[in-house]
């Protein structure tokens, strides 16, 4: 168990539709970074947070966005839903996420989405 | 753009035997390297790491090797135990942004 929880585990729409995935933090870490693995990818950047605020962004769609709470756990939204977002998608955190250091980065047990 | 790169997406080894998994990349500015290995239906988990100023770093059963010259670097598991058939990963970063996977090799190591 990293100490890292994500839900939901599973989640099946339909295309159009938006939906939220939720991930809290192992206790003390301040980055929040979110990765999609699709089927034959590896595990794909999207954003990271880091203690409230953007910290880095990668291959984001625009209709994705993501935010971190106060209390340190982060959403990632995702709207008007294609078959291609299919994917599992996980969040890890480390203690910081500050540039020039390298902190291991702890993942969640994922959630799958299926877009029917 | 993929980046990093994982050519082999399984490997079988009988119990006992070494497990070479392998991994390329393409940015010479990377600069720290990682292993995660992923058990179905978990996260991956961190197993080793290399920095680019070394060529190897052991961890018990563990050995990362990296060849700079070649844009390389390799997993050695001696001996392969059952308990290690899971997918790994190898990431890549530069100056500590963010980090690049591979799409992963599965190992199976059969009893």
């Amino acid at each position: 168990d990293s100490g890292v929880t994500q839900t939901p585990k599973h989640l099946i729409t339909a295309t159009g539709q938006r939906v939220t995935l939720r991930c809290s933090p192992r206790s003390g870490d301040l980055s929040v970074y979110w990765y999609q693995q699709s089927l034959d990818q590896g595990l794909q950047f999207l954003i990271q947070y880091y203690n409230g605020e953007e910290r880095a962004k990668g291959n984001i769609l625009e209709r994705f966005s993501a935010q971190q709470f106060p209390d340190l756990h982060s959403e990632l939204n995702l709207s008007s839903l294609e078959l291609g977002d299919s994917a599992l998608y996980f969040c890890a955190s480390s203690t910081d996420g500050l540039a020039n250091t390298y902190n291991e980065q702890f993942f969640g047990p994922g959630t799958r989405l299926t877009v029917l | 753009d993929q980046q990093v790169k994982q050519n082999s997406p399984s490997l079988s080894v009988q119990e006992g035997r070494i497990s070479i998994l392998n991994c390329d990349y393409t940015n010479s500015m990377f600069d720290y390297f990682l292993w995660y290995k992923k058990y179905p239906a978990e996260g991956p988990t961190f197993l080793i790491s290399i920095s680019s100023i070394k060529d190897k770093n052991e961890d018990g059963r563990f050995t990362v090797f990296l060849n700079k010259s070649a844009k390389h670097l390799s997993l050695h598991i001696v001996p392969s135990q059952p308990g290690d058939s899971a997918v790994y990963f190898c990431a890549a970063s530069a100056y500590g942004n963010q980090f690049y996977f591979g799409t992963g090799t599965s190992l199976t190591v059969i009893p």
